[in-house]
């Protein structure tokens, strides 16, 4: 079964406009990654942020973690249509062997 | 980009036949995996590998066998492929285990009739 999932399942947004995806997740965890693939190509890490970390930026992006609620959000700011891609969380399992949620289907309309 | 191959990228193939899917790696990562990714099920992990001959069974590993006879290598083989195992397999890399970054490869595209 999957461990985290993501909300929205779908988002459209005009290029400018921030995105904001949503990943809940079910057992304690010692980091969460977001992953972004591109149409027919495969996944590419973005981000990464331990338990003991509550906010982490990269450029343009935004991660937050509350463990207390076990959820994390990713935001892209100012977005480009180049943003348009699937977004997946990705957190450990009891295996320790990292697993995905559905994803966030992101179009940014030019 | 890692240095990760998949082959075949697309492969049509018939219910009952054997297919294997080749995965090569160029950075010496320890840990190597197989996801399937179907819609409304995201991703997931078929079998991985955390070192040479030593491979495990992830979450949807029946009608799967993995064989990891060099480090570079990493081969699923459905032994007898099934229409339900129509899918897009993907190859990852990790140097660490959970907490590592995962590197993907492109894709094998599988559609069995």
């Amino acid at each position: 079964s999957q461990q985290g999932e993501e909300d929205p399942q779908a988002l459209s947004i005009q290029e400018g406009e921030n995105a904001t995806m949503n990943c809940s997740y079910k057992t304690s965890i010692n980091n969460l990654q977001w992953y972004r693939q591109n149409s027919g190509r495969g996944l590419v890490h973005l981000i990464l942020i331990r338990s003991n970390e509550r906010e982490k930026h990269s450029g343009r992006l935004r991660v937050t973690l509350d463990t207390s609620k076990k959820s994390s959000s990713l935001l892209i700011t100012a977005s480009r249509a180049a943003d348009t891609a699937s977004y997946f969380c990705a957190t450990p399992n009891a295996g320790n062997m990292l697993t995905f949620g559905g994803g966030t289907r992101l179009m940014v309309k030019p | 980009d890692a240095g990760i191959t998949q082959s075949p990228r697309h492969k049509v193939t018939e219910t009952g036949t054997p297919v294997t899917l080749r995965c090569h790696q160029t950075e010496n990562h320890r840990y190597m995996y197989w996801y399937r990714q179907d819609p409304g099920h995201g991703l997931r992990l078929i079998h991985y590998s955390y070192g040479v001959k030593d491979t495990d069974k992830g979450e949807v590993s029946d009608g799967y066998s993995v064989s990891r006879s060099k480090t570079e290598d990493f081969l699923l083989t459905l032994e007898s492929a099934t229409s339900s195992q129509t899918s897009v397999y993907f190859c990852a890399i990790s140097e660490q285990e959970s907490t590592g970054e995962l590197f993907f490869g492109e894709g094998s595209r599988l559609t069995v009739l």
